[in-house]
C-alpha cells in the first residue's frame, strides 16, 4: 500500500525551513528520500533503517519512528537548489528484495 | 559510464506496436528495478532482478509485459501490443543489492502510444 506523504506542496523563502512527513500503514523496514527537479531522474538523499534513527547531511535530515511507521524529512534554512518533488519510498519488513513502493511526492518551491 | 543508462530516451509507436526498453545498470550492482512513473506522480514498482534471476515480478500490470536480463547486467522491459494507457516514463534503477541499498535511477524512456 502507497505511503502518504503530507503537505502535497509547500512554498517556502530561502532561509526557510520545512518538514514532510511520510505515513505508511504496513510495518516498514526502512524508508527512503528521494529529491527529484523537473524532467530529471529521481536523485538519492538517504536511508533510514531503524526505529528513531536519525540521519542528515548539510542542512537535509530525517528521522524514522519505526513504531508509528512515520518517516519525516527536514529541510533546515532552505536553498533555491532545494526546489523539486521529495518522495518517499518504502521498504516492507516483510520484503528482501529492497523493492520500494513511493508516495504520491510533496512540491517544495522555494523563492528568492 | 558512471550512471544508469537507458535507451531510447524518447519512444513514440502506434498502438499495437510492440516496444522493447533498454536499461544498461551501473556497473557491479546485481540489483536492478523496473519502475513506472505517471506525470506528477511516484515510481510504481514494475519488476526486480537480482543477477540474472526475475525475482519479483507482481507490479507488471499483465502479461503484455515482461522483463528479462540475461547475462545479469542489461536488462530488456518489452511490452506487447501496446496501448494508450501503456503512455508513461519507464525508469530502470539499480543497487549493489540487497535489502536498503540507495537505488539509482537512469533518465527513463518516455513511451508515448498513439
Amino acid at each position: 500500500q502507497q505511503p502518504v506523504q503530507s503537505p502535497q506542496a509547500v512554498i517556502l523563502r530561502e532561509g526557510e525551513d520545512a518538514v514532510i512527513n511520510c505515513s505508511s500503514s504496513k510495518a516498514l523496514y526502512s524508508v527512503h528520500w528521494y529529491r527529484q527537479k523537473h524532467g530529471e531522474a529521481p536523485v538519492f538523499l538517504m536511508i533510514l533503517l531503524k526505529g528513531g534513527e536519525q540521519k542528515g547531511h548539510d542542512k537535509i535530515s530525517a528521522s524514522f519512528n519505526e513504531k508509528k511507521q512515520q518517516s519525516s524529512l527536514y529541510l533546515t534554512a532552505s536553498q533555491l537548489s532545494y526546489s523539486g518533488t521529495y518522495f518517499c519510498g518504502t521498504e516492507k519488513g516483510s520484503s528482501n528484495t529492497g523493492k520500494l513502493i513511493f508516495g504520491q511526492g510533496t512540491t517544495l518551491q522555494v523563492k528568492p | 559510464g558512471a550512471g544508469v543508462s537507458q535507451s531510447p530516451r524518447y519512444k513514440v509507436t502506434k498502438r499495437g506496436q510492440d516496444v522493447a526498453l533498454r536499461c544498461d545498470p551501473i556497473s557491479g550492482h546485481v540489483s536492478l528495478y523496473w519502475y513506472r512513473q505517471a506525470l506528477g506522480q511516484g515510481p510504481e514498482f514494475l519488476t526486480y532482478f537480482n543477477y540474472e534471476a526475475q525475482q519479483d515480478k507482481s507490479g507488471l500490470p499483465n502479461d503484455r509485459f515482461s522483463a528479462e536480463r540475461p547475462e545479469g547486467s542489461i536488462s530488456t522491459l518489452t511490452i506487447q501490443r501496446t496501448e494508450q494507457r501503456d503512455s508513461a516514463m519507464y525508469r530502470c534503477a539499480s543497487s549493489l543489492g540487497g535489502r536498503s541499498q540507495p537505488q539509482h535511477f537512469g533518465d527513463g524512456t518516455r513511451l508515448s502510444i498513439l
